[in-house]
């Protein structure tokens, strides 16, 4: 089983500012790698897939990079809205997701 | 636009099989693997299984012998049957659309609502 190993657990950080979320693998992925962001009582909903694809409807601000084992989501300028969690998932055997990255108001 | 809508019990018995169905309207089952994903709450993400076709089919490990997974292309549904379920059961559990296609993965694009099972008797 491939293990997601996201950091930080939670991120505390004011609207405006840059967020920089780490996303690593036990064992590469190649760039079979998607993000999500899930917001309290709701489905989660994809923004980035294949890596660094943005998904239809995923603001600019929001970008995906890496390939192998490592890998980031940056938010390059937080909006009230972004606030929630945010998951990375493999697909590249199987698929596991990470434990979760809280970003929230600082 | 496709959309994703989850159905069945809320209330499952220790022991028992916990049976969901979800139903896809705008779109085919054709092409996609369709998945289950579960959520304790309080927790994170949970893959449980998808299925393709007949002949393509994966589970989760800590979970293969106790799911199944089934398309019923003539009513555009699929379904998860989880048998002996305990209270480790518990979870909202999500019908999703995953697509991967050669050597591009598009992901998880569409999500139902969710439908929260609890373990209980």
């Amino acid at each position: 089983e491939i293990v997601l190993t996201q950091s930080p657990a939670t991120l505390s950080l004011s609207p405006g500012e840059r967020a920089t979320l780490s996303c690593r693998a036990s064992q590469s992925v190649s760039s079979y790698l998607a993000w999500y962001q899930q917001k309290p009582g709701q489905a989660p909903r994809l923004l980035i897939y294949h890596a660094s694809n943005r998904a239809t409807g995923t603001p600019a601000r929001f970008s995906g990079s890496g390939s192998g084992t490592d890998f980031t989501l940056t938010i390059s300028s937080l909006e009230p809205e972004d606030f929630a969690v945010y998951y990375c998932q493999q697909r590249s055997n199987w698929v596991t997701f990470g434990g979760g990255t809280k970003v929230e108001i600082k | 636009q496709v959309q994703l809508q989850e159905s069945g019990p809320g209330l499952v018995k220790p022991s028992e099989t916990l049976s969901l169905t979800c139903s896809v309207s705008g779109g085919s089952l054709s092409g996609y693997y369709w998945t289950w994903i579960r959520q304790p709450p309080g927790k994170g993400l949970e893959w449980i299984g998808y299925m393709y076709s007949s002949v393509n089919l994966n589970y989760n490990p800590s979970l293969k012998s106790r799911v199944t997974i089934s398309l019923d292309t003539s009513k555009n549904q699929f379904s998860l049957k989880l048998t002996s379920v305990t209270a480790a059961d518990t979870a909202v559990y999500y019908c999703v659309r995953d697509l991967l296609h050669g050597d591009l993965y598009y992901a998880m694009d569409v999500w139902g609502q969710g439908t929260t099972v609890t373990v209980s008797s």
